[in-house]
C-alpha cells in the first residue's frame, strides 16, 4: 500500500521560476495537507482541504497555490521561487472518520532555491 | 507565537538509558496530544497519542507523561536503543481535530550512543 506519495523528492530552482510539487494519496482520505519543515521552526502548515474542490490557507500561504480536484490528489504550485522557500516539504492526509485522526505524511520533497 | 513549545532541541543519550523530552502549552482547548518520530530521509509518523482524561499512557518502552494542570506533556523513551535516534515532535490539536487544528512543536533530534 503506497499511502501518501509524493514527487520529486529532489529539486533545485533557480529564483523566479515555479514549480508544483505532486501528491497523492490512495487511502481515500478526506482531508489533505501541505506543511514546510524548516530547522528549529518544525512543522508548519502551507494549505489544507477538507475535500474535493475545497482548500484553504494554513499558517505561512504567501507564495504558495494549491488546488483539489480530486479526493487523491493535491499539487503545491511555487508561483515565483524565492531563497525562503527552501526547505522540505511534505504532503499529509487524515481520515476525518478515524478516531484520533492520526496524520499520514509522505516521505518528502527537498526544495532548494538558488 | 509557537503554540507547542518542546524542549530540549537536541538530546544525547547512552545505550539504556532513559531520553525525556517535553513539550508545554497554553490552549486550554486542546484534547489531543501526538508524539511523532521522524527518521532521517522519511516524513514523520505517528509514535504514540494521549487524551487529558488520563495522566499516563505506555506503549512498550515509549510512555507520554500529562500534567493538565500545568499544561505540559512529556515522552519517556525506557531503555533508549540507537534505532531510537531520530528527530521526535510533540503536537496538540483542539476540535474537531482535523489537520489545521494540530500545532507542533519545533522537533527535538536524538541520538542514542551505542
Amino acid at each position: 500500500n503506497a499511502g501518501v506519495t509524493q514527487t520529486p523528492k529532489f529539486q533545485v530552482l533557480k529564483t523566479g521560476q515555479s514549480m508544483t510539487l505532486q501528491c497523492a494519496q490512495d487511502m481515500n482520505h478526506e482531508y489533505m495537507s501541505w506543511y514546510r519543515q524548516d530547522p528549529g521552526m518544525g512543522l508548519r502548515l502551507i494549505h489544507y482541504s477538507v475535500g474535493a474542490g475545497i482548500t484553504d490557507q494554513g499558517e505561512v500561504p504567501n507564495g504558495y497555490n494549491v488546488s483539489r480536484s480530486t479526493t487523491e490528489d493535491f499539487p503545491l504550485r511555487l508561483l515565483s521561487a524565492a531563497p525562503s522557500q527552501t526547505s522540505v516539504y511534505f504532503c499529509a492526509s487524515t481520515p476525518l472518520w478515524e478516531p484520533g485522526n492520526t496524520i499520514y505524511f509522505g516521505e518528502g520533497s527537498w526544495l532548494t532555491v538558488v | 507565537q509557537q503554540q507547542v513549545k518542546q524542549s530540549p532541541q537536541s538530546l544525547i543519550v547512552q545505550k539504556g538509558g532513559i531520553s525525556i523530552i517535553n513539550c508545554a502549552y497554553e490552549n486550554t482547548a486542546f484534547d489531543y496530544f501526538p508524539w511523532y518520530q521522524q527518521f532521517p530521509g522519511k516524513g514523520p509518523a505517528l509514535l504514540i497519542a494521549i487524551r487529558p482524561d488520563v495522566s499516563e499512557k505506555k506503549e512498550g518502552r515509549f510512555t507520554i507523561s500529562f500534567n493538565k494542570s500545568a499544561k505540559q506533556f512529556s515522552l519517556h523513551i525506557m531503555d533508549s536503543q540507537p534505532g531510537d535516534s531520530a528527530t521526535y515532535f510533540c503536537a496538540a490539536s483542539h476540535p474537531p481535530n482535523t489537520g489545521n487544528q494540530f500545532y507542533f512543536g519545533t522537533g527535538t533530534s536524538l541520538t542514542v550512543i551505542p
